[in-house]
């Protein structure tokens, strides 16, 4: 079965980075597009974003274009959230999804997520 | 950007009643208009997507209806199990996803 396992997050000061990795499995991952995906506490869903299975073609929300990088490293199964130049507004559990471009456009599977928290 | 918006933002409801979720697309989506469940501390689920189309295993309780820019989540006969709250989400706009603000279905 499909499983994604987020790692990375914690705790750092506004302006710094931190990277999040995703590794997946129980698929063909090299023949999937992957997404990020942010919960604020106790807010809703946001789109953070996207690359495309083979990596070629990337797309980011608009509150974090700029500043974050999505990759991928089909070698390792692993995608990947780069984030940069953090504000306090990035607090939130960031989910790594599967695509289901098979089926649908839309997000089939997701990990369990991983917290960011931005403070001083 | 498309703008997606759900009514209500909360509803309590009794096990056993059937229960009306709405999600208008501030433009076109057509079908591109996708369901998720999540409850607390977990990671939300896909219940229907293409509006209309259960997921594999979703239980047949749960439907949806709808096309352009309003859409409906309906659940036929409401189980313990289903108290979460549920978000609509378009895919219509390449690349530039957006969810609803989401629904909190409480028991009653």
């Amino acid at each position: 079965q499909v499983q994604l396992v987020e790692s990375g997050g914690g705790v750092v000061q506004p302006g710094g980075s931190l990277r999040l990795s995703c590794a997946a499995s129980g698929f063909t991952f090299n023949s999937n597009a992957m997404h990020w995906v942010r919960q604020a506490p106790g807010k809703g869903l946001e789109w953070v974003a996207y690359i495309r299975y083979d990596g070629s073609n990337k797309s980011y929300g608009d509150s974090v274009k700029g500043r974050f990088t999505i990759s991928r490293d089909d070698s390792k199964n692993t995608v990947y959230l780069h984030l940069n130049n953090l504000k306090t507004e990035d607090t939130a559990v960031y989910f790594c999804v599967k695509d289901g471009a098979a089926i649908c456009d839309c997000f089939d599977s997701w990990g369990q997520g991983t917290l960011v928290t931005v403070s001083s | 950007d498309i703008q997606m918006t759900q009514s209500p933002s909360s509803l309590s409801a009794y096990v056993g009643d059937r229960v009306t979720i709405t999600c208008r697309a501030s433009q076109t989506v057509n079908t591109k208009l996708n369901w998720y469940q999540q409850k607390p501390g977990k990671a939300p689920k896909l219940l229907i997507y293409a509006a209309s189309i259960l997921h594999s295993g979703v239980p047949s309780r749960f439907s949806g209806s709808g096309s352009g820019t309003d859409f409906t989540l309906t659940i036929s006969s409401l189980q313990p199990e289903d108290f979460a709250t549920y978000y609509c989400q378009q895919s219509y706009s390449f690349s530039t996803y957006t969810f609803g603000q989401g629904t909190k279905l409480e028991i009653k």
